[in-house]
């Protein structure tokens, strides 16, 4: 079956611009989670959503992020007024509850 | 929170050779994680350990959960250029948990293999 898709692949945006970047999960899966990678560094948890509960978001850096995930499936990370420390790959992963999570390829964000 | 701190940083190594890279944690962990991300892909799991002591294999590759829970490390056998990424350790930023949830990752061991 399709793993988990990520769109866009790439996104290049000013400084101050509003993106939204979208993730969609592995069907079936409950849980649904958002990443950061700068460059050379390891993921950076960011926000966790399980089912319908609401959202774990102990990792979002600022009030600027934020994250919904529509009908238990699709998500939407929206980053408010970017800045250049905003540049990073962010990957969207899903489990089966807290089984395995699967990672998508990542949206790389570049902030200019 | 917790913090993994994996060496080496990176490694490069003729094919046909063996490797070893370990992660350490100033906290114990239940359960132990090795990723594997190849370039402009996300992570995929390769072994995951959840008891201390455990040592687990998956084709030429061999994990080792250590017997304080503060340490793990992770082995390749004979290594192909197919090898080459980047291995990540991880474990649940509860580290007490014994289920996956969120995760926090190691920085990382760029893995450079040369025919």
């Amino acid at each position: 079956g399709a793993g988990v898709s990520q769109s866009p692949s790439n996104k290049v945006t000013e400084k101050g611009k509003d993106v939204e970047l979208r993730c969609d999960p592995i069907s079936g899966h409950t849980a649904l989670y958002w990443y950061r990678q700068s460059l050379g560094q390891g993921l950076e948890f960011l926000i966790y959503f399980q089912g319908n509960s609401a959202p774990d978001k102990s990792g979002l850096p600022s009030d600027r992020f934020s994250a919904e995930r529509t009908g238990g499936s699709v998500s939407t990370l929206t980053i408010q007024r970017t800045q250049q420390e905003d540049s990073a790959v962010y990957l969207c992963a899903s489990s089966f509850f807290q089984r395995e999570q699967y990672f998508g390829p990542g949206t790389r964000l570049t902030v200019t | 929170g917790q913090q993994l701190n994996q060496s080496p940083q990176s490694m490069f190594i003729q094919e046909g050779e063996d490797v070893s890279m370990n992660c350490t944690s100033s906290s114990i962990f239940n359960t132990w994680l090795w990723y594997k991300q190849d370039p402009g892909e996300g992570p995929v799991l390769l072994i995951a350990l959840y008891k201390a002591g455990e040592l687990t294999s998956n084709g030429r590759l061999t994990a080792q959960f250590g017997i304080t829970r503060k340490d793990s490390f992770l082995n390749i056998s004979a290594s192909i250029p197919s090898d080459v990424g980047i291995y990540f350790c991880a474990g649940p930023v509860n580290a007490g948990g014994t289920s996956y949830g969120k995760l926090t990752f190691g920085q990382g061991t760029i893995l450079t293999v040369h025919p």
